[in-house]
Order: structure tokens, then sequence, then C-alpha cells
């Protein structure tokens, strides 16, 4: 069984468009995060979330946007896409109660194509 | 300056050959990840580290706490070793998770 999930694998839209990326975990995890992979294949932490807390990447514009229906979901909603948003972005997660030492799973990626 | 550097950037070797990825970071850490990606995109977690050496298979990652370097080695080196290999660190005290680089390697048959 998958342990973290996205769909979808691929979207290819239009700039300007609203999409959404989601994310579920079934390992039972407390927190949940999004990353954003540039072009050189560096990954970017854009938000952790848990039942407590929201912590936001600064750097990270307002139109990207967390939403988590229950704690094995967080989704990533995207307004007003433009064309430097094309990446893949890396949904994960990990257990709170193992820190410090805190191994994170990641999810497969969406690679994202804004025309 | 990126808290983590990773060396080299990218790495072209002969299959067997022996190799050698870098990581250095300037902030306090609790652990230190090494993570596979292959050209698909999905991410592996390698090796989670707090101190010492660990070993799985052919590769081998120590890390120095005092000298806030972290090597990952292959021994024996093959083409489905080829991916780029990221070094990523977590912040003593907090979740945060800071990634370098990363390092592209090829291994030639």
């Amino acid at each position: 069984d998958t342990a973290v999930s996205q769909t979808p694998k691929y979207l290819v839209t239009q700039m300007g468009n609203d999409k959404s990326i989601k994310c579920e975990q079934n390992l039972g995890h407390d927190t949940m995060y999004w990353y954003k992979q540039d072009s050189k294949k560096f990954l970017k932490i854009m938000f952790s979330y848990n039942n407590k807390e929201l912590i936001i990447n600064e750097t990270v514009p307002n139109r990207f946007s967390p939403k988590s229906p229950d704690k094995a979901h967080l989704n990533l909603h995207i307004n007003s896409l433009e064309l430097g948003d094309s990446a893949v972005y890396f949904c994960a997660s990990s257990q709170d109660e193992l820190r410090p030492v805190i191994t994170q799973y990641f999810g497969p990626g969406t690679r994202l194509t804004v025309l | 300056k990126n808290e983590v550097e990773q060396s080299p950037q990218n790495l072209t070797a002969q299959e067997g050959e022996f190799i050698t990825i870098n990581c250095s970071y300037s902030v306090g850490i609790s652990a230190l990840h090494w993570l596979q990606q292959h050209p698909g995109g999905g991410i592996v977690s390698l090796f989670m580290l707090s101190s010492g050496k660990k070993k799985h298979g052919r590769l081998i990652a120590t890390i120095n706490i005092q000298e806030k370097h972290s090597s990952l080695h292959i021994t024996a080196s093959h083409p489905r070793d080829s991916a780029v290999y990221i070094c990523a660190v977590v912040e003593g005290g907090n979740e945060k998770l800071t990634f370098g680089t990363g390092t592209r390697l090829t291994i030639i048959p």
C-alpha cells in the first residue's frame, strides 16, 4: 500500500487558472508538508501543517494555500497560476512523536506545467 | 549562501568506482537525511543520521557533528545508482527541514 499518495501525477493547465493537488497519507502521521522542486532540482519547503499549527515559508506567495479536511489529507490549492509555478510538487508526512529525530515520507510528486 | 551545501553538483563515474558525495551545513541540527531522487521524480529516504555511521548494502553514510559535515559513499557503483542525491538537515529544536542543492550522479557502464 502506498504510504503517501498524490493526485494527479501530472497537471497541465493555462495561466490564470485555479488548481488543486491532493495528498493523502495512511501512516497515521501528525504532520504533513508541501515542497516545491524547482528546475535546478532544489527542494524548498512551502508549508508544514499539523492539527495544531500551520507553518508557512514566508517566501511562498499567498496564491498558494494548504487545506486539510482531516489528519490524513493536506491538499494544495493554487490560485491564478503563473508560468513560474511550473515545477514538481512533493507532499510528505512525519510522526511528531519521533522528535527530535524525524523521518519524512515523501509522495511520488506532481509535475505541474503552466502554459 | 545556502545553509546546506553539497559537493560536487554533478558527478560522472565509471561502473565499479567508489563514489563520495559531501554535505556541509551551517546550522545546529538534530538529524541529517540522505535522499535519492530518480528521473521519474520519486524520492526515497536512504539514511537518517544523528551521529556516527550507517551502512545499507553498498551505501555508507557518515556524519561528523563537530565539523558539521556528512558524506555518502557508494561502493562498487552501478548504472542503477544514477540519480540525484540530496542531503537534508533537521534543525535542532524544530521541524524545519533544509535541503541541499543535490548532486546529480551518473554511472556509465
